[in-house]
């Protein structure tokens, strides 16, 4: 079974440019999420998709980032424009169901390190 | 407002040791804490899940354990060796819809 698969790996770029990361997650996973990870703390979830929909966008920084799930499968994750602020690894996962109150495994991917000079 | 904290943040101990790692949390109502693992650029992997009902769970020389009234859990590593050297995360997963809070990690090293 394949993994959860992110690109780019790796991003630098300026402040104030825009910039997009791409997740796949597992085959038939109907629950994807984003997270932020900054350098010495854990992830904090930024939005959580049900298929197409949102179900928990509540740490996200609307004024500068957005996301999209086409078709209840990738996603895109977007910052524009980023601050210095923004450098971070950024962590899809996905899970199967993510129904409230049921055991439901996280997958996460790689990850893309961000950085904003 | 959940919040998980774990100490120590970091430790570095000789190969053979056998450790504790700590977590806490403030909200006593979870469905169930994870411990992962993280190495250097790559992604979580999931070491053991103890929901809200159980005391421990065991894999290998992993054992995790849970008292939920405290809001403390533990992770004790046996015989510890240099491939056990990672960041080791504890999350709680509450409220709805599968949201894990996760705390800053404790960074193991291992040395030979």
């Amino acid at each position: 079974e394949a993994g959860v698969a992110q690109s780019p790996r790796y991003k630098i770029i300026e402040k104030r440019q825009s910039v997009a990361f791409w997740c796949n997650p597992i085959s038939g996973h109907a629950t994807l999420y984003w997270y932020q990870q900054i350098l010495g703390q854990g992830p904090k979830l930024l939005i959580q998709f049900q298929n197409n929909g949102v179900v928990d966008d509540s740490q996200l920084p609307k004024d500068r980032f957005s996301a999209e799930r086409l078709k209840g499968v990738d996603s895109t994750l977007k910052i524009q424009p980023a601050k210095l602020e923004d450098s971070a690894v950024y962590l899809c996962a996905s899970s199967f169901r993510g129904l409230a109150g049921g055991e439901d495994t996280q997958y996460f991917g790689p990850g893309t390190r961000l950085t904003v000079l | 407002k959940q919040e998980v904290t774990q100490i120590p943040a970091a430790l570095s101990v000789p190969e053979g040791e056998n450790l504790v790692l700590n977590c806490s949390f403030t909200d006593s109502a979870i469905y169930n804490l994870q411990w992962f693992r993280q190495d250097p650029g790559k992604g979580l992997t999931s070491l053991l899940l103890i929901q809200s009902s159980q005391r421990e769970q065991t894999s290998g020389r992993l054992n995790a354990s849970l008292d939920k009234s405290s809001g403390r859990s533990t992770l004790y590593i046996a015989a510890s060796q240099p491939g056990d050297s990672a960041t080791y995360l504890c999350a709680v997963r509450s409220g709805g819809y599968n949201k894990l809070i996760f705390g800053a990690g404790t960074r193991l090293a291992v040395h030979p």
